[in-house]
């Protein structure tokens, strides 16, 4: 199975601070990489996939990069509503696996 | 509009069983494969089990295999996961998850429904 490995495992954050979550493969996976956002007692929340492709509707602050093992997502500008927890998910291969999370408190 | 919504869940003791249904509407239910991930009390998300979208292709995480049966009736939209010989470590939040047009990431996710394990 291939392992996810995200970091930070939690970070604060101000309105308006630039965030980046980073998220490792255990091996390449091609660019086969989601990212979802969880708010507390709700569902995940597809933002990005292929890495870098935002889904319709995603605010344009969100971004993707990376290539091989490494990806990172980033927050350029970051807003009330986005304090939550995110998880990196790869689907290169079965079983599809997540990251641990990251949780993002306000500062 | 997509929708997916869970149920079937609930409180039981060790061993015994269960079946999770997952209805769902707003897309063409036959046209893709689904997946049912959980999500354990304060912790992170983790893939279960996987169907293709005619049901002949099954996968499962090694944690349930042999005890959890993905299956799905496109007759009736309708996604289901029967859980035999449930263990406190079973004990999660499951949701069931629509793959995308686009790969194997989940572009629309149920609400959940949460199953409890304990004596």
């Amino acid at each position: 199975d291939i392992q996810m490995t995200q970091s930070p495992s939690s970070l604060s954050a101000s309105v308006g601070d630039r965030v980046t979550i980073t998220c490792r493969a255990s091996q390449g996976i091609s660019n086969s990489l989601a990212w979802y956002q969880q708010k507390p007692g709700k569902a995940p929340k597809l933002l990005l996939y292929a890495a870098s492709r935002l889904k319709s509707g995603v605010p344009s602050r969100f971004s993707g990069s990376g290539s091989g093992t490494d990806y990172t997502l980033t927050i350029s500008s970051l807003q009330p509503e986005d304090f939550a927890t995110y998880y990196c998910q790869q689907y290169y291969s079965t079983p599809q696996t997540f990251g641990q999370g990251t949780k993002v408190e306000i500062k | 509009e997509v929708q997916l919504v869970e149920s079937g869940g609930g409180l039981l003791q060790p061993g015994g069983s269960l079946r999770l249904s997952c209805a769902a509407s707003g897309f063409t239910f036959s046209s893709y494969a689904m997946s049912w991930v959980r999500q354990a009390p304060g912790k992170g998300l983790g893939w279960v089990s996987k169907i293709s979208n005619s049901g002949g292709t099954t996968y499962y995480a090694d944690s349930v295999k042999g005890r959890f049966t993905i299956s799905r009736d496109n007759s009736k939209n309708t996604l289901y996961l029967q859980m035999n010989s449930l263990r406190a470590e079973d004990t999660a939040v499951y949701y069931c998850a629509k793959a995308s047009d686009y790969g194997d990431f989940f572009d629309y996710w149920g609400q959940g429904t949460l199953v409890t394990v304990s004596s």
